[in-house]
C-alpha cells in the first residue's frame, strides 16, 4: 500500500541534543512538508520541498533542518537552536498537479 | 497571505444532536482548495473532503454535510445525528493553487468536537 511513513512514533531525547524525525513516501509524491503541531495552535508549517535538493523556510523554520536527497524521503532535525521542541510533528506529500494531501501518523517528540 | 479562522474551540454535545462547525476563511486568490479533516486520539490526520473555489454545491456524505459560501468566506461543516465515534479535534485548511509557498495547507486552530453517550 502508498502511503507515508513516519517513525519512530515516539521520541524522547534530552535538552541540547540535535534529533532526526524520519518521513519517508512510497506514492511518487513531488511535494513534501512538515508541520508542527501545539495544543490549541493548529498545524504550523516547519519546511517545505517541492523537488530533490530543494527547500523552503515555512512559518516556524527556526532551530529546525531538513534535506531532500531522494524524492521519497525527507527527514527533519530539530535541533538545540529549537527553544521548545516538544511537540507533535506532522510529514505530509502532494502529487504537483493534484491538490490532495497525504499525512503520515506522525512522531511525537518530548524534550526533556 | 491566507488565513484560517475556527472560532469555536471546543464544542460538547449529547449523542444524536446536530452540530456545525464554522470555518472562515481568507485568501487573495481566486482558485483555492478547502479542506475538512478529523485528528482523532491516535493523532493522525483523516482527509474528510476537499473543495474547490469554482465548485459551491454544497455536499453530503451519509451524516456530514458541507456548505461553502464564497460571499461570506465560510466552509462549514454539519453532523448529524452525532456519534460517540465522532469526538475528535476538527481541522478545516486552505491552499492556494499553483506551487511553491501557495501550495502549503494553512490550517485553523481546529475544534475540539465531545460527543457525550
Amino acid at each position: 500500500d502508498g502511503g507515508i511513513t513516519q517513525s519512530p512514533k515516539y521520541l524522547f531525547r534530552k535538552e541540547g541534543q540535535n534529533v532526526t524525525l524520519s518521513c519517508e513516501q512510497n506514492l511518487n509524491h513531488d511535494a513534501m512538508y512538515w508541520y508542527r503541531q501545539d495544543p490549541g495552535q493548529g498545524l504550523r508549517l516547519i519546511y517545505y520541498s517541492q523537488i530533490v535538493n530543494d527547500f523552503q523556510k515555512g512559518d516556524i523554520a527556526e532551530g529546525y533542518s531538513v534535506s531532500r536527497e531522494k524524492k521519497e524521503s525527507f527527514p527533519l532535525t530539530v535541533t538545540s537552536a529549537q527553544k521548545n521542541p516538544t511537540a507533535f510533528y506532522l510529514c505530509a506529500s502532494r502529487w504537483d498537479s493534484n491538490y490532495g494531501y497525504t499525512f503520515g501518523s506522525g512522531t511525537r517528540l518530548t524534550v526533556v | 497571505a491566507q488565513k484560517v479562522t475556527q472560532a469555536q474551540t471546543e464544542i460538547s454535545v449529547v449523542e444524536k444532536e446536530d452540530v456545525t462547525l464554522d470555518c472562515v476563511y481568507e485568501t487573495r486568490d481566486t482558485t483555492y482548495y478547502l479542506f475538512w479533516y478529523k485528528q482523532p486520539p491516535s493523532g493522525e490526520l483523516v482527509f474528510l473532503i476537499r473543495r474547490n473555489s469554482f465548485d459551491e454545491q454544497n455536499e453530503i456524505s451519509g451524516r456530514y454535510s458541507w456548505n461553502f459560501q464564497k460571499s461570506t468566506s465560510s466552509f462549514n461543516f454539519t453532523i448529524t445525528a452525532s456519534q460517540v465515534v465522532d469526538s475528535a479535534v476538527y481541522f478545516c485548511a486552505l491552499s492556494e493553487a499553483g506551487t511553491g509557498a501557495n501550495s502549503k495547507l494553512t490550517f485553523g486552530k481546529g475544534i475540539t468536537l465531545s460527543v457525550r453517550p
